[in-house]
């Protein structure tokens, strides 16, 4: 059964790089056909998409983010990894891993999430 | 992008059908059958409910259904539970090749 786990620091300075890692068990994720992406929401409010990345390396972004997100791959450690620079309180949020079917909407599973504040 | 629209808010009672819906634009809902919708209790991750409009998930109730016209999507709960009491959100693929969600609708069994 496939399983997702986010990790990464919990506090992060205004200004600073927010780095969380995805860690993939129970598959690869070298898999051809599926999406994996970052999604994310602010405390007591709705749900953002981030951006997601195909088997091949093609990514796509949020264009509100695309500026100041990134996201790639580690096949060696089977790990998805999003890096958000310059942040602010605003970015203060849960973040959450998904995988997505490739041609469809079917994004499943996802990870438990992990909150990140933003705070000096 | 901007956020597809959803009621904040939809309440029914024990063994009643509500519907939530989810507009859109035809840049993204009215583009394309690839709408899914999630469940999200308090605390937790979001589940996967419906996807590409109607279909349905391994171990989804068949109370969950989902269909779409136009630039909205809809996402009907039948023979309403307490345990269906949670946020619902949309989400759908756009013409840029990226992804927007609603702003949520909060479910409440009275």
């Amino acid at each position: 059964q496939l399983q997702l786990q986010e990790s990464g620091p919990g506090l992060v300075k205004p200004s600073e790089t927010l780095s969380l890692t995805c860690t993939v068990s129970g598959g690869s994720i070298r898999i051809k056909g599926y999406y994996w992406g970052w999604i994310r929401q602010p405390p007591g409010k709705g749900l953002e998409w981030i951006g997601n990345i195909y088997h091949t390396g093609s990514t796509n972004y949020n264009p509100s983010l695309k500026s100041r997100v990134t996201i790639s791959v580690d096949t060696s450690k089977n790990q998805l990894s999003l890096k958000l620079t310059s942040v602010t309180a605003a970015d203060t949020a849960v973040y959450y891993c998904a995988r997505r079917n490739g041609g469809t909407s079917q994004s499943d599973p996802w990870g438990q999430g992990t909150l990140v504040t933003v705070s000096s | 992008q901007s956020a597809l629209t959803q009621p904040a808010s939809v309440s029914g009672s024990p063994g009643q059908s509500i519907t939530i819906s989810c507009t859109g634009t035809s840049s993204d809902v009215g583009s394309h059958n690839y709408v899914a919708w999630y469940q999200q209790h308090p605390g937790k991750a979001p589940k996967l409910m419906i996807y590409d409009v109607s279909n349905r998930p391994s171990g989804v109730s068949n109370r969950i259904s989902g269909s779409k016209s136009g630039n909205t999507a809809s996402l009907t709960i039948s023979g309403l539970q307490v345990e269906d009491e949670a946020d619902y959100y949309c989400n759908s693929y756009t013409s840029s090749s990226t992804w927007v969600f609603g702003g949520g609708t909060k479910v409440t069994v009275v």
